[in-house]
């Protein structure tokens, strides 16, 4: 069984550039969340989607959007890039009902020039 | 943001030693918890969960002891391999009918041969 799949690995982008990340779950997996990771502040929760709608979402500024597909697949995007976005940008996925395991992909390495 | 990464703890043992890794976490009310082991370059790998009405749960060479009394998780490594050296993270879903998880920092485990 294939496990997350987050694309691209790398991207180098530059400030007021906006960038869209993707995110392919688990196959039957339904429920889609993002986290951001920086060594500064650790792992925190972007936000989450599930059965294409967006269930919860972290203290974040609005450049921060997302949204899923009927195919549970997830997008991400953030505009206006700043410099400390620059980050390792996470995607788990699970069957949908809370307290469940949640599988992680490897993320995205998004740098800011 | 509600995850603090500004420092993190190491944790050095000999190959074959067992190895305990603690973790405090935030909310009385959180219902399920999860240990995830992060490689290099690597997403969190989901090692073993745990519900609130357990205060012990194992798998294969791992146990995880919840006391909600103090709000502490641990995680216990047996026989630990050269393999297991990664950096370990307790997550918290603070419950609700979402998949949001609250990180902690994260303890380094390094294992020498």
């Amino acid at each position: 069984k294939a496990g997350v799949t987050q694309t691209p690995r790398y991207l180098i982008k530059t400030r007021g550039q906006q960038v869209t990340l993707s995110c392919s779950p688990i196959s039957g997996h339904r429920s889609v969340s993002w986290y951001q990771q920086t060594p500064g502040q650790g792992l925190q929760f972007l936000f989450e989607y599930f059965s294409e709608t967006q269930r919860n979402k972290g203290n974040f500024p609005g450049r921060f959007s997302g949204r899923q597909f009927s195919n549970s697949r997830s997008e991400m995007n953030v505009s206006t890039l700043e410099l400390g976005d620059s980050a390792l940008y996470l995607c788990a996925s699970s069957f949908g009902p809370p307290n469940q395991p949640q599988h992680f992909g490897d993320g995205t390495r998004l740098s800011i020039l | 943001g509600e995850s603090v990464g500004l420092h993190l703890p190491t944790l050095s043992v000999q190959e074959g030693d067992n190895s305990i890794i603690n973790c405090a976490y935030s909310n009385s009310a959180s219902d399920y918890f999860i240990w995830y082991k992060q490689e290099s370059g690597k997403g969190p790998q989901f090692i073993i969960d745990i519900r609130s009405n357990m205060d012990k749960r194992q798998g294969q060479r791992v146990t995880v002891l919840l006391n909600k009394t103090v709000k502490h998780l641990s995680l216990q490594i047996a026989a630990t391999q050269p393999g297991d050296s990664a950096v370990y993270f307790c997550a918290e879903n603070s419950g609700g009918a979402t998949n949001k998880l609250i990180f902690g920092t994260g303890t380094l485990l390094a294992v020498q041969p």
